[in-house]
């Protein structure tokens, strides 16, 4: 069964920094694309940053670039999000996302189920 | 940025009834327009992708259709299982776009 698992999610002041990690299996992890997605009842569903199979793309939204870092390790089916300069904007539910292409469209189509980060004083 | 815009943005309706959702984006994205289904506390789950691609295991009462700016999601007759959320999301252009969200409640 692919699963998806987050961890490192908590409670942090602006300014500070967290590192998300997503534990994957149950699938060949260094062949798939991966992401991130937070959420947000203010800002809804929003993307993140996505990296590539071996790691030599990365992609991320305006919102949090030069501020997060998304990486993998495919030694250890795991996917990292380093987040930096926290604002209180950052304040969402994240959760990482498989990537699969089909006919050169992109979907997500396994996600796990979510980790809290909270940026408050 | 490409800008979803999905409306009604709830409803509610009875179980057996047919419901439709609509998606519009800001410009042409072909078929680049998946839909996903997401109940509270969980992370959403994909329904439908390229527009109108059913995937594996999900229920036929589901259909999606649509190219270009406008797509529609439906659900023939209504089960209890599906109040939830729906949300479309497209994959034209980074970044990939969701719309806010459909919430489809019990009368």
């Amino acid at each position: 069964e692919v699963q998806l698992l987050e961890s490192g999610g908590g409670l942090v002041q602006p300014g500070g920094s967290l590192r998300l990690s997503c534990a994957a299996s149950g699938f060949t992890f260094s062949s798939f694309a991966m992401s991130w997605v937070r959420q947000s009842p203010w800002k809804g569903l929003e993307w993140v940053s996505a990296i590539s199979g071996s790691g030599g793309n990365t992609y991320y939204a305006d919102s949090v670039r030069g501020r997060f870092t998304i990486s993998r390790d495919n030694s250890k089916n795991t996917l990292y999000l380093q987040m930096n300069s926290l604002r209180a904007e950052d304040t969402a539910v994240y959760f990482c996302a498989k990537l699969t292409y089909e006919r050169n469209i992109e979907r997500f189509d396994v996600w796990g189920q979510g980790t809290m980060v909270t940026v408050s004083s | 940025d490409i800008q979803m815009t999905q409306s009604p943005s709830s409803l509610s309706a009875s179980v057996g009834d047919r419901v439709t959702i609509t998606c519009r984006a800001s410009q042409s994205i072909s078929y680049s327009l998946n839909w996903y289904q997401q109940k509270p506390g969980k992370a959403p789950k994909l329904l439908i992708h390229a527009a109108s691609n059913l995937l594996s295991g999900v229920p036929s009462r589901f259909s999606g259709s649509g190219s270009g700016t406008d797509f529609t999601l439906t659900i023939n007759s209504l089960q209890p299982e599906d109040f939830a959320t729906y949300f479309c999301q497209q994959s034209f252009n980074t970044p990939r776009t969701f719309g806010q969200g459909t919430k489809v409640e019990i009368k």
